[in-house]
């Protein structure tokens, strides 16, 4: 099956700083989406990219569907973007969304 | 508009026991999804429904089953506990699989085997 791959797996920041995530999936997909997990497990859609780049605030994605990789940036990082974010994808006509491992991200005060 | 909810919010059985969790999906959803969410493993896909009919289902044992409810509520179930069963469940609703993009999680149920 297809595989997700997200990197860097941790991740310390100061407030205030930037970051970039990244995902690089094995095949060709028909979806890609971003969740943030906080730390009581509840999983929030950021963003439904599957190509093409979106900005929301101050987080923004962008994939790249032909070379298989999708971006999240996190500007001017805050306490609260504490947890982990996922990069998930689908392929076909299923609801089948296959997850990577996530990237957990620190910021500290 | 109320959110998925799951219930219980956690839960703690013996090995060998049997358990049930609910999800109540967003109203006006007709979609429910299940993962299963381990330390060791990640997330997984357990199984997908759409009015009261299995579509899709992951590589998991014959012990954990479901099913979709007139209602749109669904419910699975995990017989035989196993300590490896011990994990966050999570469910997630959309309007229809063609709506995969506005789908939202629940807050999950959090299983602990003994």
């Amino acid at each position: 099956g297809i595989q997700v791959e997200q990197s860097p797996p941790d991740l310390i920041l100061q407030e205030g700083a930037n970051s970039t995530l990244r995902c690089n999936f094995s095949d060709s997909v028909n979806n890609l989406q971003w969740f943030h997990q906080n730390p009581w497990g509840q999983l929030i859609n950021l963003f439904y990219i599957p190509s093409g780049t979106k900005q929301n605030g101050r987080l923004s994605a962008t994939t790249v569907a032909t070379e298989r990789y999708s971006l999240l940036y996190i500007s001017s990082s805050q306490t609260t973007d504490s947890g982990v974010y996922f990069c998930a994808v689908r392929q076909g006509g299923s609801e089948k969304l296959v997850f990577g491992k996530g990237t957990k991200l620190t910021v500290n005060p | 508009k109320a959110g998925v909810t799951q219930t219980p919010r956690y839960l703690i059985k013996t090995r060998g026991q049997q358990v049930t969790l609910s999800c109540s999906p967003i109203s006006g959803h007709r979609s429910v999804s299940w993962y299963q969410q381990t330390p060791g493993q990640g997330l997984q896909f357990l199984f997908e429904y759409f009015s009261e009919t299995q579509r899709n289902k992951g590589n998991f044992p014959g012990r954990f089953s479901g099913r979709q409810f007139s209602n749109s509520r669904s419910e699975m179930n995990v017989s035989t506990l196993e300590l490896g069963d011990s994990a966050l469940y999570l469910c997630a609703s959309s309007l229809a699989p063609e709506f995969i993009e506005t789908q939202y999680f629940g807050p999950g149920t959090r299983l602990l085997v003994l």
